[in-house]
């Protein structure tokens, strides 16, 4: 079974602050995607990367995929109470998506 | 704008107790999913179809059962439910292959006592 291990766990940090989400396995994949889901809502889709060393910017949010595709990283400048949510990678892999263990991101006023 | 609509939203079922949650979308995808998240945790695909009476399992698909006899409906039956599958079940649906942007439902919350 191919794993996708997220990191940290669990994150809670001020209003303002800089983060970084990691997504890493020892697989390679085609491509990855990003979710953020919040309390009650199913997942929503933040971004795709398809290619080694793709860097992809979404406001605020700042997403890259390994050269090699294994991993991938997501930095979130400034956050805001807003990004609150539980953030979720997954990774392409023939008819199916696997999912990272998630990230759950709380952020104070 | 319905998109992918789960029944029902809440349940609470006894154990040994039968149920069938249902998903339908409007979206004409020819790919769905059925996916369990247990509290604080990421998704654990149960079943998958890609496309009309074609479904395969997925990571834990003991306990559960599907049909797909049609393309906008996906539903996933429990025959015997045990504590083991209190969960948060959400059905999700993509255009063509899972690399696409994959869309979901609200979730159905059920809980085995």
């Amino acid at each position: 079974t191919q794993l996708l291990e997220q990191s940290p766990q669990f994150l809670s940090i001020q209003e303002g602050e800089n983060l970084t989400v990691y997504c890493n396995s020892s697989s390679v994949f085609s491509s990855l995607q990003w979710y953020r889901q919040e309390p009650g809502e199913g997942p929503v889709l933040l971004v795709t990367v398809v290619t080694g060393g793709e860097v992809k910017k979404l406001k605020r949010l700042t997403f890259q995929f390994g050269d090699a595709r294994k991993d991938s990283s997501l930095h979130i400048t400034a956050a805001q109470p807003g990004d609150t949510g539980l953030y979720l990678c997954a990774a392409h892999n023939t008819d199916k998506l696997i999912f990272g263990t998630g990230t759950r991101l709380q952020v104070f006023p | 704008n319905a998109g992918v609509t789960q029944t029902p939203k809440f349940r609470i079922l006894k154990i040994g107790q039968s149920m069938t949650l249902q998903c339908t979308q409007d979206m004409n995808h020819n790919y769905m999913y059925w996916y369990r998240q247990d509290p604080g945790m990421g998704l654990k695909l149960i079943y998958y179809s890609v496309g009309a009476g074609i479904t395969d399992k997925g990571e834990v698909p003991n306990g559960y059962n599907v049909s797909r006899s049609t393309t906008e409906d996906f539903p996933l039956r429990l025959e015997l439910a045990a504590p083991s599958q209190t969960s948060v079940y959400f059905c999700a649906s993509s255009p063509q292959w899972a690399g696409q942007p994959q869309h979901f439902g609200d979730g159905t919350r059920l809980s085995i006592l």
